[in-house]
């Protein structure tokens, strides 16, 4: 099984900061089948990214994906209020076919 | 407009039995594979279920395998899940999604189980 830790936990930042989100794996994975979403409360997750670096329709050039192997990253230019949520990076493949890392909270400080 | 809607969640006693549906619309159903993801309350996000177009493979989680079925009628644009034996770590909010290039693009708006005496 392959485990996704994604750090740090909460994030603390003001609007127009930058965020970055780490997303590691416990084995190598593949970047076609790496993505990220954003949940808020109360509403399902949405898709930001796909393939590691491809961003989704509609979804704002504020939004990048990179990385590969073991070590990928979501970053958040410069946050909008509307940003601030729960953010989750998701492999597919293996057993069980997908996993999720544990998320993290992008919160206003 | 694409769409997933889910239906049939509810409260239930632990060993009762529960069928969610999901209702698709806005895009070719039997074009695309169909997964069940759940969402404990205050918890992370655990993929459950996968079956394929025209149902020819489907997998499951190791922590619902033998209780959960998944089935699709492609005839009604509907994907199903049969839950039985049902277990109070079932509890959670159960998320109807749509797989497309190895990631999930289409989230319904999920539906509330409940396992409680």
């Amino acid at each position: 099984e392959t485990v996704l830790t994604q750090s740090p936990g909460t994030l603390s930042l003001s609007p127009g900061e930058r965020a970055t989100l780490s997303c590691r794996a416990s084995q190598s994975v593949s970047s076609t089948y790496l993505a990220w979403f954003q949940q808020k409360p109360g509403q399902a997750p949405r898709l930001l990214i796909f393939g590691a670096s491809t961003r989704a329709t509609g979804i704002p050039d504020r939004f990048s994906g990179s990385g590969s192997g073991t070590d990928f990253t979501l970053t958040i230019s410069r946050l909008e209020p509307e940003d601030f949520a729960v953010y989750y990076c998701q492999q597919f493949g293996g057993s069980p076919l997908w996993t999720f890392g544990q998320g993290t909270k992008v919160e206003v400080k | 407009e694409e769409q997933l809607v889910e239906s049939g969640g509810g409260l239930v006693q632990p060993g009762g039995s529960l069928r969610l549906s999901c209702a698709a619309s806005g895009f070719i159903f039997n074009a695309y594979t169909m997964n069940w993801v759940r969402q404990a309350p205050g918890k992370g996000l655990e993929w459950i279920s996968f079956i394929q177009v025209s149902s020819h493979t489907i997998y499951y989680a190791d922590s619902v395998k033998g209780r959960f079925t998944i089935s699709r009628d492609d005839a009604k644009n509907s994907l199903y899940l049969q839950m039985n034996n049902l277990r109070a770590e079932d509890t959670a909010v159960y998320y109807c999604a749509r797989d497309h290039r190895y990631a999930i693009d289409i989230w319904g708006q999920g539906t509330m189980v409940t396992v409680s005496s």
